[in-house]
């Protein structure tokens, strides 16, 4: 998992509440990610950061935000405007130079949020 | 959106046996990268192949490109049980100016010892 920390581990949420993730990394990365993964799916793109003050919407960043104020913080706020909030919810980190193609990324722990 | 494939979605085998997991794809690519997933876990990347290489070696893992037929092929051999987990292709797409990851779904891989 790198040097990358998501908090909590798990997290139990009631139908109508905002909750927040939180995905620390000490990789002096530039870009930081956020994936959604529901059982036996493949990782989808809610929100990525190149760099601080700067994001863009993935795939399905509907009933979510986030932030960029520090390079190494990119919390993940899921609003109640998100349906079906359920999922295993992934934070991840690349290094990133602008014109330059990235490599790998390295992910966190993971945090799996449930809706009661 | 997924634009990969991982074919078979599951695959069990018994200790010592090769594991041959494929991944197809629909775009032009700069690199394609397999990651590995523990149960409940972060990914793990394992190796990365770019679009002007055809194989790629490290320790028991063997990746190959094709890329006039848009596909992968991830080989482990000597397989062990604690080669037990979920294996992802994903693509850095030809033309990305923002460097973003295409995952596939997956193949879940059973090592029996």
């Amino acid at each position: 998992d790198g040097g990358i920390t998501q908090s909590p581990k798990y997290l139990f949420r009631k139908e109508g509440q905002n909750v927040t993730l939180s995905c620390e990394q000490n990789l002096n990365h530039d870009a930081m990610y956020w994936y959604r993964q529901d059982p036996g799916q493949g990782l989808r793109l809610i929100y990525y950061s190149q760099i601080v003050n700067d994001f863009q919407k993935g795939d399905i960043a509907e009933g979510y935000s986030v932030s960029r104020e520090k390079k190494e913080s990119f919390p993940l706020t899921v609003t109640s405007a998100q349906k079906n909030p359920t999922a295993f919810y992934l934070c991840a980190s690349s290094p990133y130079l602008a014109g330059a193609e990235l490599d790998t990324q390295y992910f966190g722990p993971g945090t799996r949020l449930t809706v009661l | 959106s997924q634009q990969g494939e991982e074919d078979p979605q599951a695959l069990s085998i018994q200790e010592g046996e090769n594991a041959t997991m494929n991944c197809s794809y629909k775009t032009s690519i700069n690199n394609l990268q397999w990651y590995r997933q523990n149960s409940g876990r972060g990914l793990v990347h394992l190796i990365l192949i770019r679009s002007n290489e055809r194989e790629k070696h490290s320790g028991r893992l063997r990746v190959t490109l094709d890329t006039s037929k848009k596909s992968s092929s991830l080989l482990i051999t000597a397989s062990r049980a604690a080669d037990t987990a979920s294996y992802f292709c994903a693509m850095l797409r030809r033309g990305s100016t923002l460097g973003r990851l295409y995952f596939g779904r997956g193949t879940q891989l059973t090592v029996w010892p």
